[in-house]
């Protein structure tokens, strides 16, 4: 299986920030690399589908950006609505879908 | 809208079975793939399955294999998930989640349900 790696597990940041998550597959994937946001007792929500497209809805701040094996999701300037675990996931390999361990952002 | 509900969690002893049950609406059911993905109490996502559109492929992780199986009624719009041979390890959160993709094999889920609580324990 296609291994995730994600960093930082956790972040603290103030509102405004630039917010920068990182991820890693352990092999290439193309661009099947799509990003989930969950916030607490929820259902995690499609953020970001093909490294870099936002799905209907989601505001501008947030994007993404990479390619093979390296990947970046960014909040451009983080509110406080954006508390959240943040996941990447590859589809890559479709009959084993992975996800990344999760990054979990709170504010300063 | 799109709307998942899931349902059949509840404790269950290791070794015993489960069946949970997905119910869809808001979208032609029979156009779409339905995931599994779970998650253990303060842990993260972990696929579980997938069935296509049509029934005709069904794919599951390593963890599950042989032990869950996944199925669909397109007459009734639900997806099944039974879950056989229970362990501690399967205690979860189970979400079940609609493929992005129409008519194709399985893709990603991008739809999710509110999920249900597997809980395995003597």
């Amino acid at each position: 299986d296609i291994q995730m790696t994600q960093s930082p597990s956790s972040l603290s940041a103030s509102v405004g920030d630039r917010v920068t998550i990182t991820c890693q597959a352990s092999q290439g994937v193309s661009n099947y690399l799509n990003w989930y946001q969950q916030k607490p007792g929820k259902a995690p929500k499609l953020l970001i589908y093909d490294v870099s497209n936002l799905e209907t809805g989601v505001p501008s701040r947030f994007s993404g950006s990479g390619s093979g094996t390296d990947f970046t999701f960014t909040i451009s300037s983080l509110q406080p609505e954006d508390i959240a675990t943040y996941y990447c996931q590859q589809y890559d390999d479709l009959v084993a879908l992975t996800f990344g361990g999760g990054t979990k952002v709170e504010i300063k | 809208q799109v709307q998942l509900v899931e349902s059949g969690g509840g404790v269950v002893q290791p070794g015993r079975s489960l069946r949970l049950s997905c119910a869809a609406s808001g979208f032609t059911f029979s156009d779409f793939g339905i995931h599994w993905v779970r998650q253990a109490p303060g842990k993260g996502l972990e696929w579980v399955a997938v069935i296509s559109y049509d029934g005709g492929s069904r794919f599951y992780s390593d963890s599950v294999k042989g032990r869950f199986t996944v199925s669909r009624d397109n007459s009734k719009n639900t997806v099944d998930l039974q879950m056989n041979s229970l362990r501690p390890d399967d205690t979860a959160v189970y979400f079940c989640a609609r493929d992005a993709s129409v008519v194709a094999v399985v893709s990603y889920p991008a739809y999710w349900g509110q999920g249900t609580l597997v809980t395995v324990s003597s």
